[in-house]
């Protein structure tokens, strides 16, 4: 079945450093990817989206592009802030019935 | 901007007892979900609802766990002779449409079976 696989935290960075958290998928169809974020006590927020091949999903920063040819849609930002500490998950929906597969989440955790 | 409640944030509940969580999705949304996420786990999906029905439950979703839209506004999560392995945090999900459009969630019911 489809599903999701995700780097590994805690990560922990220093503030303005690169941040790359990868992720990759495996599904039969064309599915959509997302990424959401966890703030510690809330619920899950999306980060962003890209719904075909070769789109760039970005907002506050972050970036993530579809990538078909090595199944991927590694998140990154140049440069972090604390407020960006949080658990961040990345997701696949199919088309077909919209159910979210996740992946495990990557803690980060950013160090002024 | 609109968003989808939860109520409770927390509940405890003796092993055995019925629990039902709710929910109020956005008022223009017309899909309607539940994740769970147990301690340390993934988030799992659970089930869909449209058009006052399950689109799809997944093998989680038993006999023991049943959804309802018993007026305009709520959806509820009723879980029946909970387990000790149902304490979780509960999130409620809604989206515009099913076709790839993102889902908007709440900030869940945490879920303590004693």
């Amino acid at each position: 079945g489809d599903s999701v696989t995700q780097m590994e935290g805690p990560v922990t960075l220093s503030e303005e450093a690169f941040l790359t958290i990868n992720c990759t998928y495996t599904a039969t169809g064309y599915p959509s990817l997302f990424w959401y974020v966890q703030y510690p006590g809330e619920g899950l927020q999306l980060l962003l989206k890209a719904t075909k091949a070769d789109d760039k999903g970005s907002n506050k920063g972050f970036e993530a592009t579809y990538r078909k040819e090595t199944t991927s849609f590694h998140l990154e930002k140049g440069s972090v802030q604390v407020s960006d500490s949080a658990v961040y998950f990345c997701a696949l929906s199919d088309g077909a019935t919209n159910k979210l597969i996740f992946g495990t989440g990557t803690l980060l955790a950013v160090q002024p | 901007e609109p968003e989808v409640t939860q109520t409770p944030s927390h509940q405890v509940t003796q092993m055995g007892q019925e629990v039902i969580l709710r929910c109020v999705p956005i008022s223009n949304h017309l899909y309607f979900y539940w994740y769970r996420q147990i301690l340390g786990q993934k988030v799992e999906f659970l089930v869909s609802f449209y058009n006052n029905e399950i689109s799809e439950k997944s093998e989680i979703f038993d006999d023991q766990f049943s959804v309802e839209r018993p007026d305009g506004s709520n959806f509820t999560l009723k879980i029946r002779s909970t387990k000790l392995e149902d304490s979780a945090m509960y999130f409620c999900a809604s989206s515009v449409t099913a076709s790839n459009q993102p889902q908007h969630f709440g900030d869940g019911t945490r879920l303590s079976i004693l």
